[in-house]
């Protein structure tokens, strides 16, 4: 079973730019997440999408947005980017609450941005 | 406030030697615990997880402890490896595990040592 796939692996952008991430999760399962991770501040969740719609979301300014297809793709959008925003952005899927019997989010491998 | 608490941000063990990694929490309505290792460059790896209503969780060299009046967990690699320098994050959940709002400690750093 192919694992979650995210696309770029790495990116620059300069400061005030645009740029979407983009999240396959694994066959199957239909919520996806969002997270930074950051040398000081550790994984911070951004939020979470389930069937198109987002259902939980992080402590994070509007500029961070995002969006789910109806196959479950997920793309992750920050707009007017800032130098902090430079991190590792990880996507992570996993079953809907529903099937759910204490079951792990599984990652993928991250985008790697770098804003200059 | 941090609610989910990593304090060593490294830790140093000989091979073949016992690694426990400490993680405390302070939010009462998390019931689902895990552990991620993460290579650099990488997407963090499920190691193991425990519900709130077990004490213990073994799988392998990995043994993963709750005490929940303590509000404290810890993960026990035995014998530690070489493989398993990594960095060690603890994740809480209040949703059953998924990948729905998981709160990460900062993670800690294990270095085996040959």
């Amino acid at each position: 079973k192919a694992g979650v796939t995210q696309t770029p692996r790495y990116l620059i952008k300069t400061r005030g730019q645009q740029v979407t991430l983009s999240c396959s999760p694994i066959s199957g399962h239909r919520s996806v997440s969002w997270y930074q991770q950051t040398p000081g501040q550790g994984l911070q969740f951004l939020f979470e999408y389930f069937s198109e719609t987002q259902r939980n979301k992080g402590n994070f300014p509007g500029r961070f947005s995002g969006r789910q297809f109806s196959n479950s793709r997920s793309e992750m959008n920050v707009s007017t980017l800032e130098l902090g925003d430079s991190a590792l952005y990880l996507c992570a899927s996993s079953l809907p609450p529903s099937d759910r019997a204490n079951t792990e989010a599984f990652f993928g491998q991250g985008t790697r941005l770098t804003v200059v | 406030d941090q609610q989910v608490k990593q304090n060593s941000p490294s830790l140093s063990v000989q091979e073949g030697r016992i690694s426990i990694l400490n993680c405390d929490y302070t939010n009462s309505m998390f019931d689902y615990f895990l552990w991620y290792k993460k290579y650099p460059a990488e997407g963090p790896t499920f190691l193991i997880s425990i519900s709130s209503i077990k004490d213990k969780n073994e799988d392998g060299r990995f043994t993963v402890f709750l005490n929940k009046s303590a509000k404290h967990l810890s993960l026990h690699i035995v014998p530690s490896q070489p493989g398993d320098s990594a960095v060690y994050f603890c994740a809480a959940s209040a949703a059953g595990g998924g990948a729905d709002g998981l709160t990460f400690g900062k993670g800690t750093h294990l270095i085996i040592q040959p």
